[in-house]
């Protein structure tokens, strides 16, 4: 099967400890993104990559780092620097984010990430 | 600055109805609309685009939007609603700018009662 995979479903973490969220795709897309999900207030952009071993910060980014060493995954950490992580994390992905390019995004099945 | 809005918090229909889905935006140049839905606990899936050409636009699952470029509005529809149809719907509007971002709706809570 073609898509994004994204583990753990369910992530408990302590205050202070920094986690990492794996995010996976077998499409063959460039560009990949994180989001990050809260009641009520939509979809906000944590990071984005275009391009291998290239990311940009999103609207939300503080807290968080990413890295992208292979075209397949995108790791998400959330650091203990973020204040309030409890949420629900979607992972996308998205052919050719050229500039003439009007592709849509495929998304992960998210993981919901809960402070204790 | 671009924006897209989605004025309706949460959508209640009867099973068989047609229902709409109400999505409105602002953008300076020409606007790439996107719809996705999610159902509980799920990631978002692709329903629809409009990029250019006809003013509407099928998708999946027998959905449908309307372009309407004089009212800056892009409001999904079905003719005859699903109980599964029930899930949060999502309207974004493609940054056309060099970072390709996508700026999303808050979504919108659709609800089919049978």
């Amino acid at each position: 099967d073609g898509g994004i995979t994204q583990s753990p479903k369910y992530l408990f973490r302590k205050e202070g400890q920094n986690v990492t969220l794996s995010c996976e795709q077998n499409l063959n897309h460039d560009a990949m993104y994180w989001y990050r999900q809260d009641p009520g207030q939509g979809l906000r952009l944590i990071y984005y990559s275009q391009i291998v071993n290239d990311f940009q910060k999103g609207d939300i980014a503080e807290g968080y780092s990413v890295s992208r060493e292979k075209k397949e995954s995108f790791p998400l950490t959330v650091t203990s620097a973020q204040k309030n992580p409890t949420a629900f994390y979607l992972c996308a992905s998205s052919r050719d984010p050229g500039t003439s390019s009007y592709n849509e995004q495929f998304f992960g099945p998210g993981t919901r990430l809960t402070v204790l | 600055a671009q924006s897209v809005a989605q004025p309706e918090d949460q959508v209640n229909v009867a099973e068989g109805n047609p229902l709409t889905v109400k999505c409105t935006y602002s953008v300076s140049g020409n606007p790439y609309l996107f719809w996705y839905v999610q159902y509980p606990n799920r990631g978002l899936q692709f329903l629809l685009k409009y990029i250019t050409g006809d003013n509407l636009v099928k998708g999946s699952y027998g959905f449908e939007a309307e372009f309407n470029k004089s009212q800056t509005s892009f409001h999904l529809k079905k003719p005859s609603a699903l109980v599964s149809d029930s899930a949060l719907y999502f309207c974004a509007l493609l940054n056309a700018g060099n970072n390709r971002k996508l700026i999303w709706g808050l979504g919108t809570s659709l609800a089919v009662n049978p």
